[in-house]
């Protein structure tokens, strides 16, 4: 399987304790959001990656988040201090470079990580 | 600005059609359809440009009216598959690197 992949599936922490997810994004693809959902809603930006650049950051992704991108393959999210309302499923998806506008503009999600902080 | 989606809930019998509407306050560079099942991740089902493209997929498929800054998602003869949390996203004109903005997703629910 080549799409996207996200570790863990799950996440069970107490509030105050740090967690980090990982995302492995489709081979070759530049390109790596993260979003972040809650039950009942729409994902909702995070945060955008071209390559190892992180270019974009939403005011959702507050001072306790941090997001890296390493030479440009996989990304890993980490939350500091984490907090009841942080719990939610965080979603990653990647987005090809070729030249072709409707396959460069489409996003491929992983299966998420869902979080749930006690 | 999240675009509005409706209905809210969809409830068809196998073989039943369906619309549902995404409308946005913004321009839109482009519309995308995703599907999502309870627990996993959107699965992509078209993307339509500005222009006014109808796009088809099997029995699937959308409208995006540029002007009015609409896309409408057609289901017909709904299959039990088919059930599942639909959100548009929208890619607004000027938008930088692409991030879409969701609506609040529309339920759609096939019975046998």
């Amino acid at each position: 399987d080549t799409g996207v992949s996200q570790d863990p599936r799950h996440k069970i922490t107490k509030r105050g304790q740090n967690v980090t997810f990982r995302c492995d994004p489709i081979s070759e693809h530049n390109r790596l959001y993260w979003y972040r959902q809650t039950l009942g809603q729409g994902p909702e930006f995070l945060t955008y990656f071209q390559n190892e650049a992180q270019l974009e950051k939403s005011r959702l992704l507050s001072d306790r988040f941090s997001a890296e991108r390493p030479k440009g393959s996989f990304s890993t999210l980490e939350i500091q201090r984490t907090e009841q309302g942080d719990s939610a499923m965080y979603l990653c998806a990647s987005r090809p470079s070729d030249r072709n506008i409707l396959s460069t503009d489409t996003q491929y999600f992983g299966p998420g990580t869902r979080l749930t902080v006690l | 600005q999240q675009p509005v989606q409706s209905p809210q809930a969809v409830i068809l019998r196998e073989g039943e059609d369906a619309v549902i509407n995404c409308s946005s306050s913004k321009a839109l560079y482009s519309v995308h359809w995703y599907r999502q099942k309870h627990g996993e991740a959107p699965v992509f089902l078209m993307i339509l440009l500005k222009g006014g493209e109808q796009k088809g997929h099997d029995k699937i498929s959308a409208s995006f009216n540029e002007k009015k800054q609409q896309s409408s998602l057609y289901l017909t003869a709904s299959q039990l598959s088919y059930s599942g949390t639909y959100f548009c996203g929208t890619r607004s004109g000027g938008t930088s690197y692409g991030k879409l903005t969701f609506g609040q997703g529309t339920i759609l629910t096939v019975h046998p």
